[in-house]
């Protein structure tokens, strides 16, 4: 069955230091793949999504993501995070070619960010 | 765009009494997808309707659960004989129909989530 996986699922890092959030997927055919932001007390917002073409991309708030297909993985990153990052962040896959149209979730990664 | 629209934002209902939740999508989306988060997870799938009719069912989504979305608008969820173990958040999701250039299967598209209502079962 299809999966994802993050591996991360607590992370505290001080404002200015550089964040990777890891993103395993299980499935082997052609994906689509996304990453959400929750922020406290809101709800799921899109940060960046990988469609095809340029594997590296770029999304709101200075945060891009890599797709590398070799090692199914869509890894977060950002280069210097700030105290507003602190949320939970989400990677999310949907199937290209399976027929089905639902979005696969990761369990999540809290982040905090120390002022 | 006004945004997915979820009702109630909160309830708290009793062991076995019904509940029903109510997604209204984005308007023009004809997809729309329900999940349900719990503390410490990633929203997990439960269904999704393309237009009225519904597709897939998830496993999790056991008989005392059933949703509709009856015009291909609005759509509602309803738990019944509710048990402890049903406490989550319930989200409701939409997506925009395809266009011309997208993948084969269709999925290719953001979907856009509400703020979700959170049930407790006492």
């Amino acid at each position: 069955a299809q999966s994802v996986s993050q591996h991360n699922h607590h992370v505290i890092l001080s404002e200015a230091a550089s964040l990777e959030l890891g993103c395993n997927y299980s499935y082997g055919g052609t994906v689509n793949l996304f990453w959400y932001v929750q922020y406290p007390g809101q709800h799921l917002q899109l940060l960046l999504k990988y469609f095809s073409g340029d594997p590296l991309v770029k999304g709101i708030k200075g945060f891009e993501a890599e797709f590398i297909k070799s090692k199914f993985s869509f890894n977060l990153r950002k280069p210097s995070v700030q105290w507003s990052d602190t949320a939970e962040y989400f990677c999310a896959v949907n199937e290209e070619t399976s027929g089905t149209y639902k979005y696969i979730f990761g369990t999540g990664t809290r982040l905090k960010v120390l002022a | 765009d006004t945004g997915v629209s979820q009702d109630p934002r909160h309830k708290i209902t009793k062991r076995g009494q019904n509940v029903t939740f109510r997604c209204d999508p984005i308007s023009e989306h004809n997809r729309l997808y329900w999940y349900r988060q719990t503390l410490g997870q990633g929203p997990e799938f439960l269904t999704y309707f393309q237009n009225e009719a519904q597709l897939e069912k998830s496993r999790l989504l056991s008989d005392r659960f059933s949703a509709e979305r009856p015009k291909g608008s609005f759509s509602t969820l309803e738990i019944q004989r509710t048990e402890q173990g049903d406490s989550a958040m319930y989200l409701c999701a939409s997506t925009r129909p395809l266009t011309l250039g997208q993948g084969l299967g269709g999925s290719g598209n953001t979907i856009y989530f509400g703020e979700g209502s959170w049930l407790t079962v006492v």
